[in-house]
């Protein structure tokens, strides 16, 4: 079946440092990929989308590239902010069925 | 709009009492989830509609767990009796079609129960 494995975190940063949080996949057919974030106390947004291989998607600044020969879509930004705390969650889409999360990356970014 | 509403935003209860969590969806959606948060299993769906009817139970945790969907405009998801293990944040989200990209989450429901 469908399923997404993301980094465990926490993930701490000093602001201005580079971020990665790793997320893999494995799917049947041709899965649309997506970065989700959930900031304190509040429900989970989108963040960025990519639907076929070799996209990148992007936003606030975040990037990933959906990579189907590593079946990966890393999410990478080059500078994080404290505004960037929040945990972060991979996820798929396959078919008409419900998206699949990982189980999220909490990443606090420190002044 | 508004965006998905859900009540009420904690919910602190005895083990054994029931427990009756509601979402509102976002006008003209004709998808809704039930989802939970823990720390230990992450974000797990529980149940999903379509136009109303349940298409998918296969995560409600036991049968102490029930959701209906009434209307196009109001769920709720239905725990009797509670148990301290049901502590979580119980989220409702919403989309046109079931497409990620336009899925979109109520400010959930933490539930504590004692």
């Amino acid at each position: 079946g469908n399923s997404v494995t993301q980094m465990e975190g926490p993930v701490t940063l000093s602001e201005e440092a580079f971020l990665t949080i790793n997320c893999t996949y494995t799917a049947t057919g041709y899965p649309s990929l997506f970065w989700y974030v959930q900031y304190p106390g509040e429900g989970l947004q989108l963040l960025l989308k990519a639907t076929k291989a070799d996209d990148k998607g992007s936003n606030k600044g975040f990037e990933a590239t959906y990579r189907k020969e590593t079946t990966s879509f890393h999410l990478e930004k080059g500078s994080v902010q404290v505004s960037d705390s929040a945990v972060y969650f991979c996820a798929l889409e396959s078919g008409n069925t419900p998206l699949v999360f990982g189980k999220g990356t909490r990443l606090s970014v420190i002044a | 709009d508004a965006g998905v509403i859900q009540s009420p935003r904690h919910e602190v209860t005895e083990m054994g009492q029931e427990v009756t969590l509601r979402c509102k969806p976002i006008s003209g959606h004709d998808y809704l989830f039930w989802y939970r948060q823990t720390m230990m299993r992450g974000l797990e769906l529980l149940i999903y509609f379509n136009n109303n009817v349940p298409i998918d139970d296969s995560g409600m945790p036991e049968d102490r767990f029930s959701a209906k969907m009434p209307n196009a405009s109001f769920s709720t998801l239905k725990i009797q009796p509670s148990e301290p293990r049901d502590s979580a944040v119980y989220f409702c989200a919403s989309s046109f079609g079931a497409r990620g990209e336009k899925l979109f989450f109520g400010s959930g429901t933490q539930l504590s129960v004692l």
